[in-house]
């Protein structure tokens, strides 16, 4: 069945500094992989997907398929940044989306 | 981004009552839309997909007849949680379209 796996419930990093937020799936076909963000008290917005090559708010992700991995970067954090993320693959032919179960992600000043 | 409202956004019912749940794509159409759920500190789970003029489908697990969807237009689509329970007290979001356009979500609070 296909999964997505973001090991991280929990991450802190402090202003300025890098910030990676990992997520791995698990399907053999051909995925597309997504990140939504959500602001505290906002709903669910889509961050970015694989297939844009997109840098949105500074963030960037790479659909590794040797790795079946698509994690989240950001070379300089900023407090504006804290929410929670979470990663979710659409498979070949499907509507539905599977989304991990989410990293919340904590900015310090 | 595309616009999705939810009403209401916060309901408190007794158990054994049924509570019905509107969302609606207020600035675009789209054949298809989703129902989650997401229970407090966890990942949303899909509850099923819905297209317009069709039976949705449900998740394994999720009983059709508890959670009534109807998706009569392109823009308009309901969840009635029928003879709710305690247990049913969570978060219920849905989102339209292959873009999946999220709504704020409806509280539901089961006493």
């Amino acid at each position: 069945a296909q999964r997505v796996t973001q090991p991280e419930k929990l991450l802190s990093v402090f202003k300025g500094a890098p910030v990676e937020l990992k997520c791995n799936y698990s399907y053999s076909g051909s995925p597309e992989l997504f990140w939504y963000v959500q602001y505290s008290r906002q709903r669910l917005q889509l961050l970015l997907r694989h297939i844009s090559r997109e840098s949105i708010k500074g963030f960037t992700a790479d659909l590794n398929k040797g790795e079946t991995s698509f994690h989240l970067k950001k070379p300089f954090a900023q407090e504006e940044d804290s929410a929670m993320y979470y990663c979710a693959l659409r498979y070949q032919g499907a509507q539905k989306l599977v989304f991990g179960q989410g990293t919340r992600l904590t900015i310090n000043p | 981004g595309a616009v999705v409202s939810q009403h209401p956004s916060w309901v408190i019912c007794k158990s054994g009552t049924s509570v019905k749940i509107e969302c609606r794509s207020l600035d675009f159409q789209a054949t298809t839309m989703f129902w989650y759920r997401q229970f407090p500190k966890q990942s949303l789970m899909l509850m099923a997909t819905s297209n317009e003029g069709s039976k949705a489908t449900y998740e394994q697990g999720v009983e059709k007849d508890k959670f009534l969807i109807n998706h009569a237009s392109l823009t308009l689509s309901t969840l009635t949680v029928t003879s709710a329970h305690p247990e049913d007290s969570s978060f219920y979001i849905c989102s339209w379209g292959y873009e999946q356009y999220f709504g704020p979500g409806t509280r539901l609070t089961v006493t």
